[in-house]
């Protein structure tokens, strides 16, 4: 069983829409949590932390389940420029982070 | 302000070849990393130094070794390329990593032929 699951979509979905992502972990001593933004044969950037009373950055909200054990993304609004792959991540320790394998996201004109 | 800096972009190698990748940082980070990416499979650590001097095994080790050469840079060798071994190679750091995350440089593909 991977640590960190994700759909990998592709989620197709039309300008101005509101998608989301879920994703789940195995490790319940999981601390930290990241959502990343990858582009096509691109580097991951960091897209936004998230914390456990959930947060939100602009058009992005991530929220954190622990009892389920999964996080969110929520990204409403959506621009062809959010067209990504988003990865979610798990820190269990200083150096365990354990990554999805992403959801790719297409937003149509 | 360049951040984390990867050499080469690409490499093709033959079976039984080996190569050193190249990663340097300029954010003064005490902690390094390096994790290759596959198909399906997401991205998987490798090796980490989390201090100049120290390097640990990550998830996916076998056939590589590192070296932690000072704060700023960390070299990952392949001594025999593989088939297996073809993949995209991200060199990453970090300060506080459960805080801020990781700063991934801009990847290495290489292809085993």
């Amino acid at each position: 069983r991977k640590e960190v699951e994700q759909d990998p979509g592709p989620f197709n979905v039309p300008e101005g829409a509101t998608v989301a992502f879920n994703c789940t972990y195995s490790n319940s001593a999981s601390q930290s949590f990241f959502w990343y933004r990858q582009d096509c044969r691109k580097e991951p950037k960091l897209l936004m932390s998230v914390y456990s009373s959930g947060n939100e950055d602009g058009r992005f909200t991530a929220q954190l389940n622990r009892a389920s054990q999964y996080i969110s993304l929520l990204i409403r609004d959506s621009k062809l420029s959010d067209s990504a792959t988003y990865l979610c991540v798990a820190n269990y320790n200083f150096n365990k982070f354990y990554f999805g394998s992403g959801t790719k996201l297409n937003v149509k004109p | 302000n360049a951040g984390v800096t990867q050499t080469p972009k690409f490499q093709v190698l033959k079976t039984g070849q080996s190569m050193t990748l190249q990663c340097a940082q300029d954010m003064n980070h005490n902690s390094m990393y390096w994790y290759r990416q596959d198909p399906g499979m997401g991205l998987r650590l490798i090796y980490y130094s989390a201090s100049e001097g120290t390097t640990d095994k990550g998830e996916v080790p076998n056939g590589y070794n590192v070296s932690r050469l000072n704060k700023r840079e960390f070299s990952l060798r392949l001594e025999s390329a593989a088939p297996s071994q073809t993949s995209v190679y991200f060199c990453a750091s970090s300060g506080d990593a459960s805080v801020y995350g990781y700063t991934f440089g801009s990847g290495t593909r290489l292809t085993v032929v």
